[in-house]
């Protein structure tokens, strides 16, 4: 059982450039999040899923977009690639309990990505 | 503004001895508080959950105390392990009625357990 899976690990890129971070959970889960870590800061929500073919806005969307195709995999995309999203990425998931209420996120290792 | 804070960038503890790791927050329409711990190069992980209808839950070692009128939680890890060295971050979310885990995530505090 892998969890939550994040794909690359790594990746330089130069400003303006376009690139694909992969999230993959094989927990069945309803809802993914993406967030982003600074340095001395906490994690932040980007773009968040509640269910296949949905998405929404979290708290700093602005320069990224999210598709959630599949239910197992929710993809966050950087079209023109900033300095200021330089940070490391953090896919998670959740489920709802039965009384329709998510439980606690389960967070996969993280992608660190570097803007030139 | 942040609404959710922890004030202390770093604790320092001897093994065996209890940690005390504090978080306080802004929002009254918080209902649902958490806890992580994260490791250097890995994603955070799920450590203890408390409810507002709850002013404390435990686990293990673990402890969580909510303070509603204070807008103050802690959690307590007793005893202390060097194991437990880790940046733990506080969390809070309205969990009922739904948005979706929209956790609002404090700094983090970065814990160090010596032998």
């Amino acid at each position: 059982n892998a969890g939550v899976t994040q794909t690359p690990k790594f990746r330089v890129l130069k400003t303006g450039q376009s690139m694909t971070l992969l999230c993959a959970q094989d927990m069945n889960h309803e809802y993914m999040y993406w967030y982003r870590q600074d340095p001395g800061m906490g994690l932040r929500l980007i773009h968040y899923s509640v269910g296949e073919g949905t998405t929404a806005k979290g708290e700093v969307p602005d320069g990224y977009n999210v598709s959630r195709l599949k239910k197992q995999n929710f993809l966050l995309g950087l079209e023109s690639a900033a300095p200021s999203q330089t940070s490391v990425y953090f896919c998670a998931s959740s489920y709802s309990d039965r009384d329709r209420n998510w439980r606690e996120l389960f967070f996969g290792e993280g992608s660190r990505l570097t803007v030139l | 503004d942040q609404q959710v804070k922890q004030n202390s960038p770093s604790l320092s503890v001897q093994e065996g001895r209890i940690s005390i790791l504090n978080c306080d927050y802004t929002n009254s329409m918080f209902d649902y508080f958490l806890w992580y711990k994260k490791y250097p190069a890995e994603g955070p992980t799920f450590l203890i959950s408390i409810s507002s209808i709850k002013d404390k839950n435990e686990d293990g070692r673990f402890t969580v105390f909510l303070n509603k009128s204070a807008k103050h939680l802690s959690l307590h890890i007793v005893p202390s392990q060097p194991g437990d060295s880790a940046v733990y971050f506080c969390a809070a979310s309205s969990f009922y009625g739904g948005s979706q885990g929209n956790l609002i995530f404090g700094k983090g505090t970065k814990l160090s357990v010596k032998p």
